[in-house]
Parts: C-alpha cells; structure tokens; sequence
C-alpha cells in the first residue's frame, strides 16, 4: 500500500524559513517523481513544485521560484521542499504527492494527507 | 501560468448526470494528454479519478468519463450518488519550467 506522510509545517514569521519533509513507502520511490501542491484554506489546488524520479530535473510554479528548494534522497525515500523567504501568501496546506511517471507529468496517483503552513507575525 | 477556469458549482438529482467543463489554452489542456481530474470530499486530500483525459484509475466506478476538444477538456459524472457530493478539480501538464496548472474547482451538489 502506497503511504505518503508529510512533516515539518507550522507557524513561522514572515521572512522565516521552513523545510517540509515526506516519507514515502509502498512503492519504488525511485521510480516516479513527485511534487507538492498546495491549497489555501477554503481555496483550490496550486501546483507548487516537482521533481524527476532521479533527482536530476526540478520544476518551480513563478510564485515560489528562487524561495523554494524541491529535493529528493532516494536510498531514505524521502521527498523534500525547503521554503525560504516565506509571505504571508505562502498559509496552505501542502500536500506531497507520486506521480504516475519517472518524469513529471503532473498526474497523481497518490496523495498524502496535508501539512499546515501557516506565515504570521 | 493562470489557473484553468471551471463553473464554480453544478448540481444535479440522484441518477441525473453532471458535466464539469475545464478551460484552458493550447498551451496546457489543448496540447497535451496529460488531463487529469480529482475529487475532494470536506478536509480530505484529493483523490485521482481520471487521468490522460479519459482513462480511469483501477477502482474508480465507470460512472466518471472524461474526454477533451481542443483546449477544454470535461468530466462527466453518470447517475449521480450522494457519495459525489465533492469539489472536483482538472489539471493539466503545461511544458516549460511552470510545469503544472490546476483547475479553480467545481462544486458538485446532489440535490
């Protein structure tokens, strides 16, 4: 059964940074790649970032380019997205989610169950 | 990259059938098969029922279809069951770096 258990949100100031983490089992997590998608509360799906099944290619939405870090460690199957230079914009919920393919295709098959970000002073 | 534009809300009977439509450009949804739709119920995360426009994921009732002419792309939901009380959103493979695109949802009532 394909798990996905997102970690690391919270409450951080703007400005601040935070890393958000997920485990993934169930699955060839080397095999697919993965992304983050985020929703506002009472809002809808934003795809944030994404990530090729070796690592080797990343892919940002504008609003987080140049602030957001995705990466991946295969060997501990962990997907990862470090948020630096967070706004206020940035409150959500961020889901992890695999891809259906090795390269992004922005289809997911599976989801995590969400973790809160929340950016107030 | 703006999101795809869908009705804010459709609503049927139980039994009735329902079409949500999904607006993009040539750029996303009129350029490539990788159309996706997903179904959210309240403080769930969201849940794949049609991927590459029209192709079901195992366990995933026939009741949903999807299908796409030119740059919009529809779900159909077939003999409407209280359980498809839900927000359901389209997305799309965009190309470029701005790789994904996410429709505004659709809020799906069962009268």
């Amino acid at each position: 059964e394909v798990q996905l258990l997102e970690s690391g949100g919270g409450l951080v100031q703007p400005g601040g940074s935070l890393r958000l983490s997920c485990a993934a089992s169930g699955f060839t997590f080397s095999r697919y790649a993965m992304g983050w998608v985020r929703q506002t509360p009472g809002e809808g799906l934003e795809w944030v970032s994404g990530i090729s099944g070796g690592g080797d290619s990343t892919y940002y939405a504008d609003s987080v380019k140049g602030r957001f870090t995705i990466s991946r460690d295969n060997p501990k199957n962990t997907l990862y997205l470090e948020m630096n230079s967070l706004r206020a914009e940035d409150t959500a919920v961020y889901y992890c989610a695999k891809d259906l393919l090795y390269t992004p295709s922005i289809t997911f098959d599976h989801w995590g169950q969400g973790t809160l970000v929340t950016v107030s002073s | 990259q703006s999101a795809l534009t869908q009705p804010r809300s459709v609503s049927g009977s139980p039994g009735q059938s329902v079409t949500i439509s999904c607006t993009g450009t040539s750029s996303d949804v009129g350029g490539y098969v990788y159309v996706s739709w997903y179904q959210q119920h309240p403080g769930k995360a969201p849940i794949l029922i049609i991927y590459e426009v029209n192709k079901r994921p195992s366990g995933v009732p026939d009741r949903f279809s999807g299908s796409k002419s030119g740059n919009t792309a529809s779900l159909t939901v077939s003999g409407l069951q209280a359980e498809d009380e839900a927000d359901y959103y389209c997305s799309s493979y965009a190309g470029g770096n701005n790789l994904g695109v996410f429709g505004t949802g659709t809020k799906v009532t069962v009268l």
